[in-house]
């Protein structure tokens, strides 16, 4: 069956600090990938999707990144956290013709202070 | 690109009242429509899908929703709800080239003894 890992479930940073969230996926191959950042208010916010390796659209301008070494592999950057992008953020990854199953990680809530 | 707009970030309902949640969306090409539900503290699940064919979908837990192209919407309704309905409801859209998953803000359906 397939799963999905994301790391840490928690994180506090210093404005300025760098970040690296990592996702992986199990028992599936060429999955499309996201990263969402949930936010009350502002429902699900897509902020990348990749549908292969190296290949990725970014979604809204910001101060993050996301890269896709692996087929499996999917990891959320930024080289100096800002105070806006403390939230939380899930990884995912969709199955079906028209990608209408979507799986969710665990997601991670990032503090940054 | 595609978007989605739920209007009502909040409804508040008594129980066995009837409920529409609006979602409209905004496309250049053909769409996949989709509603999903979230419960207090848990994942996303889906609630039901459109994805060609009749234009009236029924999801689980007796929901249902009209795709209505002329008004590009995809409302949501359920003729009588329970207090187990009350969670948030998002809309969501994919289609063209990528098929990406787009989310509407949510709506937070409260429904009330």
């Amino acid at each position: 069956s397939q799963t999905i890992h994301q790391w840490p479930a928690t994180l506090v940073q210093p404005v300025g600090s760098p970040l690296s969230l990592e996702c992986t996926v199990e028992g599936t191959s060429n999955p499309n990938l996201y990263w969402y950042r949930q936010a009350a208010g502002r429902g699900l916010q897509l902020l990348f999707y990749s549908v292969g390796i190296g290949q990725i659209s970014s979604e809204v301008p910001q101060n993050l990144s996301a890269s896709r070494p692996q087929d499996r592999q999917f990891i959320l950057s930024s080289k100096k956290l800002l105070l806006s992008d403390s939230g939380f953020y899930l990884c995912a990854w969709s199955a079906g013709i028209y990608n209408e199953k979507l799986f969710f990680g665990s997601g991670t809530q990032l503090s940054v202070l | 690109a595609q978007s989605v707009t739920q209007l009502d970030s909040q409804v508040p309902v008594f129980e066995e009242a009837p409920v529409e949640l609006r979602c409209n969306y905004s496309s250049s090409v053909s769409v996949y429509l989709f509603w999903y539900v979230q419960y207090p503290n848990q994942g996303l699940q889906l609630l039901l899908k459109y994805l060609s064919g009749s234009t009236l979908v029924k999801g689980i837990n007796g929901f249902e929703a009209e795709f209505n192209k002329s008004q590009t919407s995809f409302h949501l309704r359920k003729p009588s709800v329970h207090i187990s309905d009350t969670a948030e409801y998002f809309c969501a859209v994919s289609g063209g080239a990528t098929n990406k998953l787009i989310f509407g803000t949510g709506t937070l359906l409260a429904v009330q003894p």
